[in-house]
């Protein structure tokens, strides 16, 4: 069972590139999310879904698009990079927003930089 | 006023030790709430889910005050391998975290 699957593990971008960072969950669940973490500031969310169609913002979605086509699909694409991208990344699953006692799954990260 | 706040550490202690943290959200309506523990440069991993009433799991208790907008997480007896960062997560319609908690047990 693979649980969260996040691609690439690493990533240097030039400013103005685009790219797509990849999360794929084979647990059948309906909440999926995104956020980045930097230094002294904690994970922030980027962007979530609570199923197959279905996706909103978070609390700093600027500059990163989503779609979620599959229930185990929910790609993070970055639309034209910036220095203030370079985070590391970090997608998330769970059964569903409020299902609380047993949290969500996180993926191991891909660490992006934009030079 | 940040959505859910930790104290900052970091905290060194001995072998043995006992050692409290605590978090502060702003939301009300929050519906459930977790203690994460993120290892250096590795994702977070659930550490246990906070209820109203309390709850324990083995070293490791959490306390939820609702009234007070407050949670802890109290660790007995610190091992060397509990050293890590802690978070403390907070539910409404999304996740949100602290900005976590550095703990090092020291020999």
């Amino acid at each position: 069972n693979a649980g969260v699957t996040q691609t690439p593990k690493f990533q240097v971008l030039k400013t103005g590139q685009s790219m797509t960072l990849q999360c794929a969950q084979d647990m059948n669940h309906e909440y999926m999310s995104w956020y980045r973490q930097d230094p002294g500031m904690g994970l922030r969310l980027i962007h979530y879904s609570v199923g197959a169609g279905i996706t909103d913002q978070g609390e700093v979605p600027n500059g990163y698009n989503v779609s979620r086509s599959t229930t185990e699909d929910f790609p993070l694409r970055l639309l034209s990079a910036a220095p203030s991208q370079t985070s590391v990344y970090f997608c998330a699953s769970g059964a569903g927003i409020g299902v609380g006692v047993y949290g969500y799954t996180f993926g191991s990260g891909t660490r992006l930089t934009v030079v | 006023r940040k959505e859910v706040e930790q104290d900052p550490g970091p905290f060194n202690v001995p072998e043995g030790a006992t050692v409290a943290f605590n978090c502060t959200y702003s939301n009300s309506a929050s519906q459930s709430f977790f203690w994460y523990r993120q290892d250096c440069r590795k994702e977070p991993k659930l550490l246990m889910s906070v209820y109203s009433s309390g709850n324990e799991d083995g070293r490791f208790t959490a306390q939820l005050n609702r009234a007070s907008q407050y949670i802890s997480l109290l660790i007995r007896d610190s091992k060397l391998s509990d050293s890590a960062t802690y978070l403390c997560v907070v539910n409404l319609n999304d996740m949100r975290f602290g900005a976590g908690t550095r703990l090092t047990v020291k020999p």
